[in-house]
């Protein structure tokens, strides 16, 4: 079982590069969110989808774009990357309204 | 105020030792609870969920109360492998979990 899988793991950027942090789920979850996590700050998130079609923000969506074209997969694009967007990315899935939700291992991203 | 809080520690705590954790949250329309552990530099993983009528895992022991509207997670017999950091958990319904800042716990030989 492969879970929630994200890419990459490790990614470095220079400031106003783009790019795009890919999850995808296997477990036919309707539920996708992406979380940044700070220190001291926990878990923060900032895009997340109820099924495919269908997006909303978070607590922290300035600079990131998401779509949910298919229920499997659930991409996260800064658009100009800032350094105040360098910070572990992770994305879940689950259930409806369930709070079993899986995570990816993370993307730790640095933007210089 | 924030919608889920804790106390970020550390605890520091012996091998054998019983570590009691606390969590409140200030939306009474809140409808599910629990606990996740997160290990150093890996992702949350779900440890358990938390009932009103409170519930038992091996060592661990998670309880609710809905009219103080706090969560509390017990560790028993502490272990070095217990070193983690625990999130608090609540969920609204149709809407995206939202975590704590999590409680940092150290077992110690």
């Amino acid at each position: 079982n492969a879970g929630v899988t994200q890419t990459p793991k490790f990614q470095v950027l220079k400031t106003g590069q783009s790019m795009t942090l890919q999850c995808a789920q296997d477990m036919n979850h309707e539920y996708m969110s992406w979380y940044r996590q700070d220190p001291g700050m926990g878990l923060r998130l900032i895009h997340y989808s109820v099924g495919a079609g269908i997006t909303d923000q978070g607590e922290v969506p300035n600079g990131y774009n998401v779509s949910r074209s298919t229920t499997e997969d659930f991409p996260l694009r800064l658009l100009s990357a800032a350094p105040s967007q360098t910070s572990v990315y992770f994305c879940a899935s689950s259930r409806r309204s369930t709070g079993w939700a899986f995570f990816g291992q993370g993307t730790r991203l640095t933007v210089v | 105020r924030k919608e889920v809080e804790q106390d970020p520690g550390p605890f520091n705590v012996p091998e054998g030792a019983t570590v009691a954790f606390n969590c409140t949250y200030s939306n009474s329309a809140s409808q599910s609870f629990f606990w996740y552990r997160q290990d150093c530099r890996k992702e949350p993983k779900l440890l358990m969920s938390v009932y009103s009528s409170g519930n038992e895992d091996g060592r661990f022991t998670a309880q609710l109360n809905r009219a103080s509207q706090y969560i509390s997670l017990l560790i028993r017999d502490s272990k070095l492998s217990d070193s983690a950091t625990y999130l608090c958990v609540v969920n609204k319904g149709n809407t995206p979990l939202v975590f704590g800042k999590g409680t940092r716990l150290s077992v110690i030989a």
